[in-house]
């Protein structure tokens, strides 16, 4: 399994509601992130994880808050997020923190209205 | 602090042409890796290349070339015949190797580079 797997694909949710982004690896890969992609906009780091410790927060918001459960899995949980969060939320896994190869997930395209 | 400089927004080409897309990058690491990233519209990152800072060998695979010069921070990709298929957004991105420096395990985009090439 050579894949990171984001879900859901899209997500529309209300500026009260409270959601979750999930993402799964099965690489064995120890490091795991965050990336925010607005429209026409290059990926920008969110969160690094490594071996489930928060590694690196790039001073985001806190109706942000990223969990890692097991080596596995990163959740991002949104609450009371803007319209301007809308973006697309891209998940990726290195093997280690040291920048081995960086595999993506497909993202999840998320809507705040 | 690490910058990395696509200048062309968007290229225009017609199919069978070649194609150079340019990646200037900053940094103050002297151990980094550089990338080169695919973008379809379904919205994934495709991995292409990875470079580190020690290996200015240029690459070739199939249809794709790489060209390192550390001597003027650069990595250009050239796309040989370009196809339809090949329309994309293409990212440059860079992210530094030394364990406390302050782009380790950060990986930092260029602004990417629209390639579109009509049959």
């Amino acid at each position: 399994d050579t894949e990171v797997t984001q879900t859901p694909k899209h997500l529309v949710m209300g500026m009260t509601n409270k959601k979750s982004l999930k993402c799964e690896q099965h690489m064995g890969h120890r490091a795991m992130y965050w990336y925010k992609q607005k429209a026409k906009k290059p990926p920008e780091l969110m969160f690094v994880y490594s071996y489930e410790k928060l590694s690196i927060n790039e001073s985001v918001p806190s109706r942000f808050s990223p969990e890692c459960p097991n080596s596995s899995l990163l959740n991002l949980h949104l609450h009371a997020l803007q319209p301007e969060d809308s973006a697309l939320y891209l998940c990726a896994s290195s093997q280690a923190l040291a920048n081995y190869g960086y595999t993506f997930g497909s993202g999840t395209r998320l809507t705040v209205v | 602090a690490q910058k990395v400089t696509q200048a062309q927004t968007e290229i225009s080409v017609v199919e069978k042409e070649d194609v150079t897309l340019d990646c200037v990058y900053e940094t103050r690491d002297t151990t980094y890796y550089l990338f080169w990233y695919k973008q379809p519209p379904s919205g994934e990152l495709v991995f292409l290349i990875r470079r580190n800072s020690f290996d200015e060998q240029n690459e070739i695979s199939g249809r794709y070339s790489w060209n390192f010069q550390k001597s003027t921070s650069s990595f250009n990709f050239t796309i040989t015949a370009s196809q339809v298929v090949d329309s994309a957004v293409y990212f440059c991105a860079l992210s530094g190797l030394r364990a406390g420096g302050t782009s380790y395990g950060k990986l930092t985009f260029g602004q990417g580079t629209i390639l579109t090439v009509h049959p």
